[in-house]
């Protein structure tokens, strides 16, 4: 069956990046663009973007443009975001979702503390 | 972007009532393919989210027919004929006509 299998938690310092990964088995990568979607602490979600794993094209959310970056590796079925010059509002949990947000990761929690 | 405004904030009810959520959205979802991408998800707790329901009414093949969705251009709604215990959780719509894609704030089911 479809499966999104995300990196673990992740402890980072202010000003630091981090990159997180997102492995998928069970369908043929390439076919399915990939989301990114944040969750701060209780709250709603909000989108980040998608990668096209076929192409390495890619669609940003404004807000997160200079902060996040998609890549995949086709060869690994595996997608990845970076998240840069992190702060405390970037502590969340992260998801990875397939094209019509119809497969989710389990998450990887980013937690921004020095 | 489009707002996705959902109400109730959240609902408790017994096993067995129906519920009915609502989410309206700041603009048309109707797209130019013709289509209408509104779709609902369930978060239970401590959980990733997961898939219901998609272009408004069409529901996943293992979602249970007593959900149903509803509705057109801006408002739309979620129903569950008799709530059962394992509906409990964080219910979101959420729109893929125009982006970026946007949230609902989201309607926590308690069951009481």
């Amino acid at each position: 069956q479809v499966k999104l299998l995300q990196s673990g938690a992740a402890l980072v310092k202010p000003g630091d990046s981090v990159k997180m990964s997102c492995k998928a088995s069970g369908y043929t990568f390439t076919d399915y663009i990939i989301h990114w979607v944040k969750q701060s602490h209780g709250k709603s979600l909000e989108w980040i973007g998608y990668i096209n794993p076929y192409s390495g094209g890619t669609n940003y959310n404004e807000k997160f443009k200079s902060k996040a970056t998609l890549t995949v590796d086709k060869s690994s079925s595996t997608a990845y975001m970076e998240f840069s010059r992190l702060t405390s509002e970037d502590s969340a949990i992260y998801y990875c979702a397939r094209r019509d947000l119809d497969a989710w990761g389990q998450g990887a929690s980013v937690t921004v503390s020095s | 972007d489009v707002v996705m405004t959902q109400t109730p904030v959240s609902l408790s009810l017994a096993i067995g009532q129906p519920a009915s959520i609502s989410c309206k959205s700041s603009q048309s979802l109707l797209g130019t393919s013709g289509k209408t991408f509104l779709n609902w998800i369930l978060q239970r707790p401590g959980q990733s989210p997961k898939r219901l329901i998609y272009q408004v009414s069409k529901l996943y093949s293992e979602v249970p027919d007593r959900f149903s969705g509803s509705g057109s251009e801006t408002e739309f709604t979620l129903k569950i004929s008799r709530v059962e215990a394992e509906d409990l959780g964080v219910y979101y719509c959420w729109q893929g006509t125009h982006f970026p894609l946007t949230f609902g704030s989201g309607t926590k089911l308690e069951i009481k």
